[in-house]
């Protein structure tokens, strides 16, 4: 079975700066997505990002970019220029690419804090 | 396009009362869940459904059941509704098969069982 965890329940930044939240995940997949979704208070699940396992390269999508380390089975978020409306609950995802159902496991999840 | 639709957005129930809650999309997809939010366990898979009429039990299923009416709708019902199922729930959609692997979601239920 797979398991996606986040250590960190909460990081806070200061507008402007940059976080990284962390990800790890277990799995005996060779190919697979990760994602990153965003909850603001909204409650709306918001994707962030997303990452094909078979790529090299990191994914970035404007100020939100990911460290993707296969080997070590490891998928932080850095969020640049932090804003106050980065503030939310960030969760990490998994997804097999053999599972038909497309089926995902998330992590606890991380609170981000954005103080002005 | 709405995307993926839930209803009620809150609900307050007493223990052993029933409700169902309602999914819809419009985004043709085949493949629909429900999961259930609760704080530092982030999002837990209740049941899913690979295409019309066919359902299948995820990680947290009893105490719920699901109907798969048509493409579009994917129902959670509660027959008596306990404590313990107090939660947010989620209805998402994904076209499985397709190389995006993205599930989409709906804006959420706030159920409250007392």
């Amino acid at each position: 079975a797979q398991t996606v965890t986040q250590s960190q329940p909460e990081m806070s930044v200061q507008e402007a700066e940059t976080v990284t939240l962390s990800c790890t995940y277990d799995t005996s997949e060779s190919d697979y997505y990760l994602f990153w979704y965003k909850q603001p208070p909204s409650r709306q699940m918001i994707l962030v990002i997303r990452q094909e396992a078979y790529k090299q390269q990191n994914a970035t999508e404007n100020r939100f970019s990911v460290n993707f380390q296969k080997a070590a089975k490891s998928f932080s978020l850095k969020i640049s220029d932090s804003q106050l409306g980065d503030a939310a609950m960030y969760f990490c995802a998994y997804r097999a690419i053999t599972d038909s159902w497309g089926k995902f496991q998330f992590g606890a999840g991380t609170q981000v804090v954005v103080t002005p | 396009n709405a995307g993926v639709t839930q209803t009620p957005k809150f609900q307050v129930l007493k223990t052993g009362q029933s409700m169902t809650l309602q999914c819809a999309q419009d985004m043709n997809h085949n493949s629909m869940y429900w999961y259930r939010q609760d704080p530092g366990m982030g999002l837990r898979l209740i049941y899913y459904s690979a295409s019309e009429g066919t359902t299948d039990k995820g990680e947290v299923p009893n105490g719920y059941n699901v109907s798969r009416l048509n493409k579009r709708e994917f129902s959670l019902r509660l027959e008596s509704a306990a404590p313990s199922q107090t939660s947010v729930y989620f209805c998402a959609s994904s076209e499985a098969r397709d190389q995006e692997g993205v599930q989409y979601f709906g804006p959420g239920t706030r159920l409250t069982v007392t």
